[in-house]
């Protein structure tokens, strides 16, 4: 069974850089023709795509987002990350790891929060 | 950016009645390659991640019970369940995956009646 599972600090300061981690368990994460994926929702709101990348290493980011995001893939640990540079308080949020199975998200890890405060 | 919107916001409705949710995209999302509507219907209860419901506007995902429908096609998709358990009580979300960036609506939150 395949399960996702994000990582990451729970509090950075504004203007810092915030890098989580999305460890995938239960299958390489190579194996399939998947789109790995980050989503994120603040608290009582709805859900924003930030982007994805392939299992070959391409990114697709969010134009609202591009300027500050990139995404990598580690294949010897298993696992995608992203990393949102210049955060501010809009950034706060459940940050959400996801697989995308060529139409749809099927797979999610449970989410972690990010609080950007000073 | 597609913009989805979904009509209501939010709807109580008796255990074992009906339950509309309907959902617009901002532009076709139907691909005349495969002639499928790319729209997604998500369920998200608190505390969790969205599950995935229904794909392709209305292809149910495995072990979803079948009371969850979808329909609707271009621009207009509705997410139906036909009889209301106590555990479907959620937030539902539509999501395009026609272009990116992705989008999703904002929510129809479903309660009991």
């Amino acid at each position: 069974q395949v399960q996702l599972q994000e990582s990451g600090p729970g509090l950075v300061k504004p203007s810092q850089t915030l890098s989580l981690t999305c460890t995938v368990s239960g299958d390489s994460i190579t194996s399939g023709s998947y789109y790995w994926t980050w989503i994120r929702q603040p608290a009582g709101r709805g859900l924003e795509w930030i982007g994805r990348i392939y299992t070959l290493g391409t990114t697709d980011y969010s134009p609202s987002l591009k300027s500050r995001v990139s995404m990598s893939l580690d294949t010897s640990k298993n696992l995608f990350s992203l990393r949102l540079t210049s955060l501010t308080a809009a950034d706060t949020a459940v940050y959400f790891c996801a697989r995308f199975r060529s139409f749809a998200f099927d797979l999610w890890g449970h989410g972690t929060m990010v609080t950007v405060s000073s | 950016d597609i913009v989805m919107t979904q009509s209501p916001d939010s709807l109580a409705v008796s255990l074992g009645e009906r339950a509309t949710i309907n959902c617009k995209s901002s532009q076709s999302v139907l691909f005349n390659s495969d002639k499928k509507n790319y729209v997604t219907w998500y369920q998200q209860k608190p505390g969790q991640p969205p599950k995935l419901l229904i794909y392709w506007a209305s292809t149910r995902e495995s072990g979803v019970p079948d009371r969850f429908i979808g329909s609707g096609s271009g621009t207009d998709f509705t997410l139906t369940i036909s009889s209301l358990q106590a555990e479907d009580v959620a937030v539902y979300y539509c999501q395009q995956s026609y272009a990116t960036p992705f989008t999703f609506g904002p929510g129809t939150k479903v309660d009991i009646k």
